[in-house]
């Protein structure tokens, strides 16, 4: 079956530590994958979409990679703030199916002071 | 540039009654989404247009779930009648093209009694 998965487990870390968040995917060939944050009782915000043809992919503090080989796109924010606490979706697109994306649960990131 | 606007904000009611809720996207985006949100969960896509037309449904309980996007600017998105399991958050989303980023409302909390 058809699967997209995050951290279950919420993410604690440090104040300026780097926070590594993990997405694998299981019978799905997405063209694209895209990371969102989601502060509680807001919609998602757009963050950063990567393509499967590109390995990495930067904006300021934070890098998304993708591996189509091992099914898994990773997102990491360095120099973690308190501010970047929030939880963090992946989605990736449904390939050939007009742009649907299917979401990940999410995982809730909590950077302490 | 104004946001994705949706309304109301909250809404409460009683299983078997209706519901209707609304959403303005971004001036000029070509596609709209509506999502369903449930506690803990990832956005699940329940229809998406592009103008005023259908692309994809198939996980709209048609049953019980309509839509319509009236003149390819509003949607608005019904339930009649309501069951509990449709306690949710409703988020409305908009993009330029399907396979854009896409921008997300504040999203509708709808608990059904």
């Amino acid at each position: 079956s058809q699967k997209i998965e995050q951290n279950s487990e919420a993410l604690n870390i440090q104040e300026g530590k780097t926070a590594t968040l993990t997405c694998n995917y299981t019978n799905y060939s997405p063209a694209y994958l895209q990371w969102y944050r989601q502060d509680p009782g807001r919609g998602p915000v757009f963050l950063l979409l990567i393509r499967e043809n590109e390995k990495e992919k930067r904006k300021e503090r934070l890098k998304v990679t993708f591996d189509t080989t091992l099914k898994q796109s990773l997102f990491h924010i360095t120099a973690s703030q308190p501010a970047d606490s929030a939880t963090y979706l992946c989605a990736l697109d449904k390939n050939n199916q007009g742009g649907k994306l299917i979401f990940g649960q999410g995982t809730e990131l909590s950077v302490k002071p | 540039e104004a946001g994705v606007a949706q309304s109301p904000r909250y809404k409460i009611i009683e299983k078997r009654q209706s519901v209707a809720f609304w959403c303005n996207p971004i001036s000029g985006h070509a596609t709209l989404y509506w999502y369903q949100q449930i506690l803990g969960q990832g956005p699940k896509l329940l229809i998406q247009f592009q103008n005023n037309g259908v692309v994809d449904d198939s996980q709209l309980p048609k049953d019980r779930f309509s839509a319509e996007r009236l003149k390819g600017v509003d949607s608005t998105l019904k339930i009649q009648p309501a069951k509990l399991e449709d306690s949710a958050v409703y988020l409305c989303a908009s993009s330029l093209g399907s396979h854009n980023e896409q921008f997300f409302g504040p999203g509708t909390r709808l608990t059904v009694l």
